[in-house]
């Protein structure tokens, strides 16, 4: 199973850029990556994901190294309603009957 | 559209007590999954389901079981409730596909005394 490795938490300020990095050196060719994060007492909720090309949307930017074994999750500005566990997750499995494996996560504070 | 939902939101159950717990979406999505969490720690995969008839074994699946006899719904049964299986309860359901997203439910927090 391909596996990823996160810090187990950062800090940073509102109102400035948060980078989340993840390694996930045994990613296979036709993985995505997902990022997901989870709020204080809710369900995980989805954030953004990739295959090979940055991506952007409303929530976030994800920036995919040119080898794949690697990925950042950037918050252009880091607000107090972010503060959450980011996970990083790597399909897990063939075909459509994928599972989605968590880890442990990036646990975020942000600082007022 | 309702999303995931879970209910209960909460429960306290004896040590041998049996119980289910009821999810259900409105997306029309093949595959549904649930997980435990249990605290300060990432979500397990206890069941899986890829379809309406079909069911698979996660990563922690002793001491549950489930079916799936309609696309919406996927009940998790706890058989003997014990004090391990103490802990907050997420279903969840996504579309079939490399890129589909997954989407949770609140969660059921379970007490087992």
């Amino acid at each position: 199973d391909a596996k990823t490795t996160q810090p187990n938490s950062m800090e940073s300020n509102e109102e400035e850029p948060v980078h989340l990095p993840c390694n996930h050196s045994t990613i296979s060719g036709t993985d995505y990556i997902h990022w997901y994060r989870q709020l204080p007492s809710q369900g995980p909720e989805y954030v953004i994901h990739g295959l090979t090309s940055n991506v952007n949307n409303r929530m976030a930017s994800l920036a995919i190294a040119e080898d794949r074994k690697s990925s950042t999750l950037i918050l252009h500005r880091a607000t107090l309603r972010d503060a959450a566990v980011y996970y990083c997750i790597l399909r897990d499995g063939g075909g459509s009957n994928y599972k989605l494996t968590f880890g442990k996560g990036t646990l975020l504070t942000v600082n007022p | 559209n309702a999303g995931v939902t879970q209910t209960p939101k909460f429960q306290v159950l004896k040590t041998g007590q049996s119980m289910t717990l009821q999810c259900a979406q409105d997306m029309n999505h093949e595959y549904m999954s649930w997980y435990r969490q249990d605290p300060g720690m990432g979500l397990r995969l206890i069941h899986y389901s890829v379809g309406a008839g079909i069911t698979d074994q996660g990563e922690v699946p002793n001491g549950y079981n489930v079916s799936r006899s309609t696309t919406e719904d996927f009940p998790l049964r706890l058989l003997s409730a014990a004090p391990s299986q103490t802990s907050v309860y997420f279903c969840a359901s996504r579309t079939s596909g490399g890129a589909g997203t997954q989407y949770f439910g609140p969660g059921t927090r379970l007490t087992v005394l």
